[in-house]
């Protein structure tokens, strides 16, 4: 079955660092990939999404692109804050936004 | 416009025991999806809601989890008796339709001992 691979945590930076969370996927066909967040206290959020290859996904500062060769979706932000700090889940979905498959989820901690 | 909102936030119950988690969707959502993740492990589903029928729940994990949506409106979903096992984090999600954006509680975490 469909599954979904993310580095594991805990991520821990300083602000204004680069930051890559890697996600790499196995699926069949073409499923649409997304990027959720979860920050404290708080629901899971639909952070960016891409729905085909080469597709990319932004928010907030944070940018995905959908490789299908390689078969990943890499979440990067250039400049990341104090604010960023949540947990991060990489997601697929064979039919648009049900039944989703989730990675195992990174906790993200930026220090000031 | 109020969220999706999920009822306890958490919930300690003994093994053997009874708990029922409720969902209240985003009004006018038809779509209500239940997920859970155990362990700090990922995030599973667990069912799909299209109004008050259940459109796919290849994932509940066994008969001992009953999910509900009388009236198409709040879904509750019991899980009679608890184990050990069944301790995690309960999310519940709605969406307009079925390929637009899917909105998450808060999650409720429950806590079997």
């Amino acid at each position: 079955g469909d599954s979904v691979t993310q580095m594991e945590g805990p991520v821990t930076l300083s602000e204004e660092a680069f930051l890559t969370i890697n996600c790499t996927y196995t699926a069949t066909g073409y499923p649409s990939l997304f990027w959720y967040v979860q920050y404290p206290g708080e629901g899971l959020q639909l952070l960016l999404k891409a729905t085909k290859a080469d597709d990319k996904g932004s928010n907030k500062g944070f940018e995905a692109t959908y490789r299908k060769e390689t078969t990943s979706f890499h979440l990067e932000k250039g400049s990341v804050q104090v604010s960023d700090s949540a947990v991060y889940f990489c997601a697929l979905s064979q039919q648009g936004a049900q039944k989703l498959v989730f990675g195992q989820g990174t906790r993200l901690t930026i220090n000031p | 416009e109020a969220g999706v909102t999920q009822f306890p936030s958490h919930s300690v119950i003994e093994k053997g025991q009874t708990v029922t988690l409720r969902c209240d969707p985003i009004s006018g959502h038809d779509n209500l999806y239940w997920y859970r993740r155990v362990m700090g492990k990922e995030i599973k589903f667990l069912l799909h809601f299209v109004k008050e029928s259940k459109q796919d729940e290849s994932g509940m994990p066994n008969n001992r989890f009953l999910a509900e949506r009388t009236g198409g409106t709040y879904s509750t979903l019991k899980v009679q008796p608890a184990e050990l096992e069944d301790s995690g984090v309960y999310f519940c999600a709605s969406s307009q339709d079925p390929n637009t954006e899917a909105f998450f509680g808060q999650g409720t975490r429950l806590t079997v001992v």
